[in-house]
């Protein structure tokens, strides 16, 4: 069956500094990899989304995302973090042939100041 | 445009209670989804609407959950009779198609705590 791992349920970072959270996922056909962010009491937003072609991915508020299927990954990065990222961060992904998503459990990403 | 509706926006009951919750997606939409988001974990999928057909519903209980979309608009989900492990946050989205490139638009959800 297909899985999502987001390693980290919590990740703090210092305002300013990199922020990487961690995806990988199980298949051995590459999926569709999406990355939500969810703000307190607020629905889910699509940050960026690989499909094909170009495997990094830039997104909206400076994310990015490279997909590298030698490692099964789709890890999210921004160069530095600002007080507003400060939110909880989904990997999804739609298993090739299927309408489905499958998400991860989430990774709350806290910024210092 | 308009996003997508959800209401209401807390409910709390008692055990064996009934309840119902509203879904009304991005005009033009033909798929809509329900989710159950529970505490600490990833949103699930329970059922997949295209227009008023159903297309997924292989994780919602059936014997407890009904959903419906009767004229390929807004949905309504029901829980009948609600148990403990019905606690979380019941999310709609919608999206052009089910195509899985087509983004999914999610509305801010429904926290259901069941007492």
């Amino acid at each position: 069956a297909q899985s999502v791992t987001q390693l980290g349920s919590h990740v703090s970072v210092s305002e300013g500094a990199l922020v990487l959270l961690r995806c990988n996922y199980s298949s051995s056909v590459p999926p569709y990899l999406f990355w939500y962010v969810q703000y307190p009491n607020q629905g889910l937003q699509l940050l960026l989304k690989y499909t094909t072609g170009a495997t990094l991915v830039k997104g909206i508020n400076g994310f990015e995302a490279e997909f590298k299927k030698s490692e099964t990954s789709f890890h999210l990065t921004k160069p530095s973090a600002h007080m507003s990222d400060a939110a909880e961060y989904f990997c999804a992904v739609s298993p090739s042939g299927t309408y489905k998503y499958i998400f991860g459990t989430g990774t709350r990403l806290k910024v210092l100041a | 445009e308009a996003g997508v509706a959800q209401s209401p926006r807390y409910k709390i009951i008692e055990k064996r209670q009934s309840v119902a919750f509203w879904c009304n997606p991005i005009s033009g939409h033909a798929t809509l989804y329900w989710y159950q988001q529970i505490l600490g974990q990833g949103p699930k999928l329970l059922i997949q609407f295209q227009n008023n057909g159903v297309v997924d519903d292989s994780q919602l209980p059936k014997d407890r959950f009904s959903a419906e979309r009767l004229k390929g608009v807004d949905s309504t989900l029901k829980i009948q009779p609600a148990k403990l492990e019905d606690s979380a946050v019941y999310l709609c989205a919608s999206s052009f198609s089910g195509d899985p490139k087509n983004i999914q638009y999610f509305g801010a959800g429904t926290r259901l705590s069941v007492l």
